[in-house]
């Protein structure tokens, strides 16, 4: 079956801080890997995504690389903000039946200044 | 242009009744999607549309959920006799062409309380 495992938070940053949260998953088939992250009263929206094997995605500073060898797509970040603070959901679509998302269970990030 | 929009944002209800919750997807996306965002839960997906095709209702937990799309657009999700568990917020999500690949994009949401 498909799912996704997560770093349980919350974490807690000092600002310029490297961020790192791990996601490993297991899928049937070959599925495509997407970061959503959810702001303070905002609703669910894409950060970055990868479709393939060893592809990078990258966003407002944000990285994560597919590693298929690891099952693995961390999300990386140089120097974080305060205006990083929310909730960073991994999440994997696989090609079957209705492509819908399986997501982890989410992981709240604080950025203190 | 417009996003996903959903209404209406908040709905208390009486355990028992029923619950219309409504979804306006992007213009010109032909897949829709709903979830569930609960605290027990996580996020989970409940049914998928795809142009008109037959509805895939594989992730609906109990025949008390149903939902419809009208003319491959908007969508409601209906809940019937409501319980406690079903209180959570439901997330309606559109993409270009439900491809495993495409981007899913999620309205605000509808916060569903069932008292």
């Amino acid at each position: 079956g498909n799912s996704v495992t997560q770093m349980e938070g919350p974490v807690t940053l000092s600002e310029e801080a490297f961020l790192t949260i791990n996601c490993t998953y297991t899928a049937t088939g070959y599925p495509s890997l997407f970061w959503y992250v959810q702001y303070p009263g905002e609703g669910l929206q894409l950060l970055l995504k990868a479709t393939k094997a060893d592809d990078k995605g990258s966003n407002k500073g944000f990285e994560a690389t597919y590693r298929k060898e690891t099952t693995s797509f961390h999300l990386e970040k140089g120097s974080v903000q305060v205006s990083d603070s929310a909730v960073y959901f991994c999440a994997l679509s696989d090609q079957s039946g209705a492509n819908n998302l399986f997501f982890g269970t989410g992981t709240r990030l604080t950025v203190i200044p | 242009g417009a996003g996903v929009s959903q209404s209406p944002s908040n709905k208390v209800t009486e355990k028992g009744k029923d619950v219309e919750l409504r979804c306006d997807p992007i213009s010109g996306h032909t897949a829709l999607y709903w979830y569930r965002q609960s605290l027990g839960q996580g996020l989970e997906f409940l049914i998928y549309f795809q142009g008109n095709s037959a509805p895939d209702k594989s992730g609906l937990p109990s025949d008390r959920f149903s939902a419809e799309r009208t003319g491959g657009s908007v969508s409601t999700l209906t809940i019937q006799r409501t319980q406690q568990e079903d209180s959570a917020v439901y997330l309606c999500a559109s993409s270009l062409a439900g491809g495993s690949t495409d981007t899913q994009y999620f309205g605000p949401g509808t916060r569903l309380t069932v008292l």
